[in-house]
């Protein structure tokens, strides 16, 4: 396994388009997280599932947003409509919840820039 | 809820100086404390971590301790190499989830 892979790792959008990301976790990881980072700042937890049930959503996750994990495997995060302000790099992380480990892998990310 | 604060600002020293970088966390409960390294052009990696007051996380020559009196998770190294050169970020996962809270992180520039 080579940990976390995101796809793409760029993408270039006109505004008012949707646009979608694949995470792919590690394999035996059952909990996979949505991050979203701006420039200079931390990232921001958006949503997470555990297996195929999405858990918890952030605020931050407003209508335009939706995250799916149809097989608890990879997950698929939707942007539809896109603004500016969606310009961020995307973060996906993976765990597992056995043993009551609780480090998180993070993916490189996908960078969106809505022009 | 569940929040935490970085000291502001970039953070330039010279080789084999000794860095500090300031944590401290509100949450409420017993979280997990973490440190993060993001170095240029990778993902984030876990550097350290620590779960229970008073534990201390090491890796690669840093050093943290969960500091429940004053909340605070400070991360130090004794002699910094210019391959240390990274953003930090200090989190925090609450009791019983993974779900992480970042704070802003620390550019930390080590010049030769």
């Amino acid at each position: 396994d080579t940990g976390v892979s995101q796809n793409p790792r760029h993408k270039i959008t006109k505004r008012g388009q949707n646009v979608t990301f694949r995470c792919d976790p590690i394999s035996e990881h059952n909990r996979l997280y949505w991050y979203r980072q701006t420039l200079g700042q931390g990232p921001e937890f958006l949503t997470y599932f555990q297996n195929e049930a999405q858990l918890e959503k952030s605020r931050l996750l407003s209508d335009r947003f939706s995250a799916e994990r149809p097989k608890g495997s990879f997950s698929t995060l939707e942007i539809q409509r896109t603004e500016q302000g969606d310009s961020a790099m995307y973060l996906c992380a993976s765990s597992s919840i056995q043993g009551g480990n609780t480090e998180a892998f993070f993916g490189q990310g996908t960078r969106l820039t809505v022009v | 809820g569940n929040s935490v604060t970085q000291m502001e600002g970039p953070v330039t020293l010279s080789e084999e100086a000794f860095l500090t970088i300031n944590c401290t966390y509100t949450a409420t409960g017993y979280p997990s404390l973490f440190w993060y390294v993001q170095y240029p052009g990778e993902g984030l990696q876990l550097l350290l971590k620590a779960t229970k007051a008073d534990d201390k996380g090491s890796n690669k020559g840093f050093e943290a301790t969960y500091r429940k009196e004053t909340t605070s998770f400070h991360l130090e190294k004794g002699s910094v190499q210019v391959s240390d050169s990274a953003v930090y970020f200090c989190a925090l996962s609450p009791y019983g989830n993974n779900r992480l809270a970042f704070g802003k992180g620390n550019q930390v520039v080590v010049i030769p």
